[in-house]
């Protein structure tokens, strides 16, 4: 499985973008990147994924390098409940199965 | 719409006791069910998962096991549970191409 790297905290300021870092440089060719995020003693909530182009929902949009070999996650208006656990994941499959290979994650802390 | 319910939310259990989680999901059928444990300050650890009735495949090796009765149904248990079994553990459901969906988990405490 391709192993990702995250920051281990962040902090953004209330209403500012929050722009989320990963690293990802041995990811295959039909890997796909998601992103999860954790708010404390709930369970991880799916934000977005994608596997070339960028992508963009009513959460957030993901910007995936050229190479793949990296991605950014952009809160475009971060609110005090967007603080929590962010994770990037490369997600592999086993036959019928997709497994999820979580990291430590970045912890974001949106400020006032 | 598809939902994912766990039970209980808190569980507090004495070392050598045995274990049953359970794990329904509703709105869809012959899902993925996934079992994954949470310890303190730590990343999500896959335990189980399972790709239909009576298939169960484990990632590691450990004091736990899983069954499914059901199509909807996956059940996390334990003979004899340790101190290491605490945490906080999370049950999804997923099709191939899709995302995995987690329930709200149940936090495990071993005295």
């Amino acid at each position: 499985d391709a192993k990702t790297t995250q920051p281990p905290s962040m902090d953004c300021a209330e209403g500012r973008a929050a722009n989320l870092p990963c690293n990802h440089s041995t990811i295959s060719g039909n890997e796909y990147v998601y992103w999860y995020r954790q708010i404390h003693s709930q369970g991880p909530q799916y934000i977005i994924h994608g596997l070339k182009n960028n992508e963009t929902n009513e959460m957030a949009s993901l910007i995936i390098t050229e190479d793949r070999k990296s991605s950014t996650l952009i809160l475009p208006h971060a609110t005090l409940r967007d603080t929590a656990v962010y994770y990037c994941i490369v997600r592999s499959y086993t036959g019928t199965a997709s497994k999820l290979t979580f990291g430590t994650g970045t912890r974001l802390q949106v400020m006032l | 719409s598809q939902t994912i319910h766990q039970w209980p939310a808190t569980l507090v259990q004495p070392v050598g006791s045995p274990l049953s989680l359970e794990c329904t999901v509703e709105g869809t059928s012959n899902p993925n069910l996934y079992w994954y444990r949470q310890a303190a300050g730590r990343g999500l650890q896959l335990l189980f998962y399972s790709v239909g009735i009576g298939q169960i495949s484990s990632e590691v090796p450990q004091n736990l096991s899983a069954s499914r009765p059901q199509d909807r149904q996956f059940i996390l248990s334990s003979k004899k549970l340790l101190l290491s079994d605490s945490g906080f553990y999370l049950c999804a459901w997923g099709d191939r191409n899709q995302p995995q969906h987690f329930g709200d988990g149940t936090r495990l405490s071993i005295l």
